[in-house]
């Protein structure tokens, strides 16, 4: 267990609609990333927190927006689904310090479009 | 796109050690070597990091090459619960940085 916690757990919404998933980091862990993975594949990252901040992100439409609260826990919005958009979203927790830059991933939220 | 290669699946037979390679030739100096593995249906698990220096951990051991263009990730004594997707990632340790997943090697520990 790495002390990250997603919900729900799983999602099922209708093309076009808005979704929100929620995610909080390991106890001390001050960055968030979010990254989906498709059926098969590896993980694409799509964006990543420090401290309320966006701090990178991947190549995807702005339609995929986030945010991190004072506590560090975060929430990934996707307004506007598309079929294409159903995925495990997995966000990854880490502490920017140092040399430890390892990040810890929660268990994941399905989202199924339909 | 990932910065390595490494093949899509291997078998291991439960108790052997299991030996899964990658090769990142176009590494840079400061970039890191790092192994990530996936469960069925889970998130990924950080499984163990390097520079150049060969390292272990109570999970696995990582060889890397003299030139840093190649490495290995070592099981020791692979169990049927080590059987998953296996990610090699090679990333600078600098502020922003993120990490990008290749397809990684599918592990089959067998009986």
């Amino acid at each position: 267990e790495t002390g990250v916690t997603q919900s729900p757990t799983h999602l099922i919404k209708t093309r076009g609609q808005q979704v929100t998933l929620r995610c909080s980091s390991q106890s001390g862990h001050n960055t968030v990333s979010w990254y989906q993975q498709a059926l098969g594949q590896g993980p694409q990252f799509i964006f990543q927190y420090y401290r309320e901040e966006e701090n990178g992100r991947g190549n995807f439409p702005p339609r995929f927006s986030g945010l991190q609260f004072p506590n560090y826990s975060s929430e990934l919005n996707v307004n506007a689904l598309e079929l294409d958009d159903s995925a495990l979203y997995l966000c990854a927790s880490s502490l920017v310090a140092g040399r430890n830059y390892e990040q810890y991933f929660g268990p994941g939220t399905r989202l199924t479009v339909t | 796109d990932a910065k390595t290669t490494q093949p899509p699946s291997m078998d291991c037979a439960e108790g052997r050690a299991a030996n899964l390679p990658c090769n990142h030739s176009t590494i840079s100096g400061n970039e890191y070597v790092y192994w990530y593995r996936q469960i069925h249906s889970q998130g990924p698990q950080y499984i163990i990091h390097g520079l150049k220096n060969n390292e272990t951990n109570e999970m696995a051991s990582l060889i890397i090459t003299e030139d840093r263009k190649s490495s290995t990730l070592i099981l020791p004594h692979a169990t049927l619960r080590d059987t998953a997707v296996y990610y090699c990632i090679v990333r600078a340790n600098n502020y922003g940085q993120n990490f990008v997943f290749g397809p990684g090697t599918r592990l089959s520990v067998l009986p």
